[in-house]
């Protein structure tokens, strides 16, 4: 596709279910991030990799929060036992290059909403 | 972690008006970007600046690298009706090349 593509576009969840979240990077982008966004805030960053290595983990809040990416590709974002304060929208963004001058493409955002 | 302090945090102006919006940190940064995000939709690089003291166009839009490298402005001039949005700024430090820090955003209003 032409850009970065996640899905769920929503998703609720109920207190304590487990949810995946996908994230469909642009073709041949090497480089992949999660970013947790709460309503009235700017993104928070969460993880990157770098084709199927995951380079950084220190933003992801608590063990429940796991991400992958096996063919460097496609990504997944993982939370076990939902909480009401995982209720944000992740946002994935891919870049072309390692570089630092690189720019972030940013998909649309999966809304999860736990209850 | 790192903090971007953003302001104001809204605007309401009229079209064709011209508006200022900046970022300050307590850190230095290696890089500045501004973004827009729409409603439902993922933020969208407006301008990136890589120097300090770097002054950089795109159009109506012009952003500055500022030189303690602690701060950076956007200035939108003569705003019209699809200006409205919400204009985050972000950067990254040395040491977490790969991690943008965002500030809290500027929700912007343009009145016809």
């Amino acid at each position: 596709g032409a850009g970065v593509s996640q899905s769920p576009r929503y998703k609720v969840a109920k207190r304590g279910q487990d949810v995946a979240l996908r994230c469909d990077p642009i073709s041949g982008h090497v480089s992949l991030f999660w970013y947790q966004q709460a309503l009235g805030q700017g993104p928070e960053f969460l993880t990157y990799f770098q084709n199927e290595a995951q380079l950084d983990k220190s933003g992801l809040p608590s063990d429940r929060f796991f991400a992958e990416r096996p063919e460097g590709s496609v990504s997944t974002l993982k939370i076990q036992r939902t909480q009401q304060e995982d209720s944000a929208v992740y946002l994935c963004a891919s870049s072309l290059d390692r570089g630092i001058n690189s720019p972030l493409h940013f998909g649309n955002g999966t809304r999860l909403t736990v209850t | 972690g790192q903090q971007l302090n953003q302001s104001p945090q809204s605007m309401f102006i009229q079209e064709g008006e011209d508006v200022s919006m900046n970022c300050t940190s307590s850190s230095i940064f290696n890089t500045w970007l501004w973004y827009k995000q729409d409603p439902g939709e993922g933020p969208v690089l407006l301008i990136a600046l890589y120097k300090a003291g770097e002054l950089t166009s795109n159009g109506r839009l012009t952003a500055q690298f500022g030189i303690t490298r602690k701060d950076s402005f956007l200035n939108i001039s003569a705003s019209i009706p699809s200006d409205v949005g919400i204009y985050f700024c972000a950067g990254t430090i040395s040491g977490s090349a790969r991690q943008l820090t965002f500030g809290s955003g500027t929700q912007l209003t343009v009145l016809p």
